[in-house]
């Protein structure tokens, strides 16, 4: 059974640029959540994606979207990225949506300067 | 609105020893889940311990265990026979619906 893996593992962007982030769920989850955990804090929910749908948005704005896949794997895109967009970005996969069972991948830590 | 308050931002504890970790949340759900996740420097968040809000009995695994006060809003995570491999960042969680709420963190460092 695989977990999640999310690419790149660090990454660094300049101000106003866009970036994709990639997951792939652990096998046999089709539930896939993305969270940025800024420097010192707890993580912040952004979207939940469910059978390609989003499922749920956090206080993020539109810049930030997303896309769920057919095998249930993800991208999180950031258009006119800002400053403070630097995070470490984590994706986490379930089943159904359910209120345990949730798997976290190591995270892609931005860097935008 | 859901919020998760840890209020010792570092903690550290002998090796073998006993720490508890502080946790309040506040909620107006009847029915929800508590978390306490551990991220090491890998940065993987690895679930320790969770516990439902409609049990009374407190959540045990292994070295953890929490004591949980539903009145009072309160979910502290006991470790005992504290390890090194224990040091890493704890995060207290509450979900609602399809979204998790964290705290700030605590670091826990393990002293050899």
């Amino acid at each position: 059974e695989t977990g999640v893996t999310q690419s790149p593992t660090h990454l660094i962007k300049t101000r106003g640029q866009q970036v994709t982030l990639r997951c792939s769920s652990q096998s046999g989850h089709n539930t896939v959540s993305w969270y940025q955990q800024a420097l010192g804090q707890g993580p912040q929910f952004i979207f939940q994606y469910y059978r390609e749908e989003e499922n749920g948005r956090g206080n993020f704005p539109p810049r930030f979207s997303g896309l769920q896949f057919p095998n249930y794997s993800s991208e999180l895109n950031v258009n006119a990225l800002e400053l403070d967009d630097s995070a470490l970005y984590l994706c986490a996969s379930s089943w159904n949506r359910g209120n345990y069972g949730y798997t976290f991948g190591s995270g892609t830590r931005l860097t935008v300067v | 609105a859901q919020t998760v308050t840890q209020s010792q931002p570092e903690m550290s504890v002998q090796e073998a020893e006993t720490v508890t970790l502080s946790c309040t949340y506040d909620t107006s759900e009847n029915n929800y889940y508590l978390f306490w996740y551990k991220q090491p420097p890998s940065r993987q968040m690895i679930l320790v311990i969770r516990q439902e809000a409609y049990k009374q009995q407190n959540a045990t695994e292994n070295r953890f265990s929490v004591n949980f006060q539903k009145a009072a809003k309160s979910f502290s995570l006991k470790i005992s026979d504290s390890q090194l491999g224990d040091t890493a960042m704890y995060f207290c969680a509450l979900i609602r619906g399809n979204q998790f709420y964290f705290g700030t963190g605590t670091s826990l460092t393990v002293i050899p």
